[in-house]
């Protein structure tokens, strides 16, 4: 079946450092794919989403590149923030399922003043 | 933007007892709801996807007998964890999938589960 797999946290850094978080997935055909960003106290957020190969889902300064060659789908960010500390999720859905989200692990990342 | 709620954000309940969770879309209406389970440092697992106006549909491995799903509205559905014991004690979140243009899927914060 589909799944993720996402790097495992937590992740600290310090403020206006450079953030990835890897994440690539198993699934048949071509799905679209998702990083949610959760926030201390808050519900799933979408960040960003690519629906096809070599699309580049941008927002807020973060992006991920759909890379059907490598079945991945890693995020990044130039400079990251103290407001950025939270957990990423990494998730797909496969184009006939309905919206039915398949989420990785899940990453906490932390920035330190 | 888009908002979902649920109700209650976390509960404590006994042993056998029955614990019911709500989940509303705020500014929309949404045929489909979907029921996630997260345990601890874990990804969250799809339990149901919830119809309005039908049954709700399943993953593989989940009770339906047990986690009760009723989708009575385009706003509001309902999760009934019945004859609830330590095991099920988790994170349920819900998400509502936008009617409108927009066919985005939206979360709610999640109610915190534990049985004693």
């Amino acid at each position: 079946g589909d799944s993720v797999t996402q790097m495992e946290g937590p992740v600290t850094l310090s403020e206006e450092a450079f953030l990835t978080i890897n994440c690539t997935y198993t699934a048949t055909g071509y799905p679209s794919l998702f990083w949610y960003v959760q926030y201390p106290g808050e519900g799933l957020q979408l960040l960003l989403k690519a629906t096809k190969a070599d699309d580049k889902g941008s927002n807020k300064g973060f992006e991920a590149t759909y890379r059907k060659e490598t079945t991945s789908f890693h995020l990044e960010k130039g400079s990251v923030q103290v407001s950025d500390s939270a957990v990423y999720f990494c998730a797909l859905t496969p184009k006939a399922a309905g919206n039915k989200l398949t989420f990785g692990g899940g990453t906490r990342v932390l920035v330190k003043p | 933007g888009a908002v979902v709620s649920q109700h209650p954000s976390w509960v404590i309940c006994k042993s056998g007892t029955s614990v019911k969770i709500e989940c509303r879309s705020l500014d929309f209406q949404a045929t489909t709801m979907f029921w996630y389970r997260q345990f601890p440092k874990q990804s969250l697992m799809l339990m149901a996807t919830s119809n309005e106006g039908s049954k709700a549909t399943y993953e593989q491995g989940v009770e339906k007998d047990k986690f009760l799903i009723n989708h009575a509205s385009l706003t509001l559905s309902t999760l009934t964890v019945t004859s609830a014991h330590p095991e099920d004690s988790s994170f349920y979140i819900c998400s509502a999938r936008d009617d409108g243009t927009r066919n985005e899927q939206f979360f709610g914060p999640g109610t915190r589960l534990t049985v004693l």
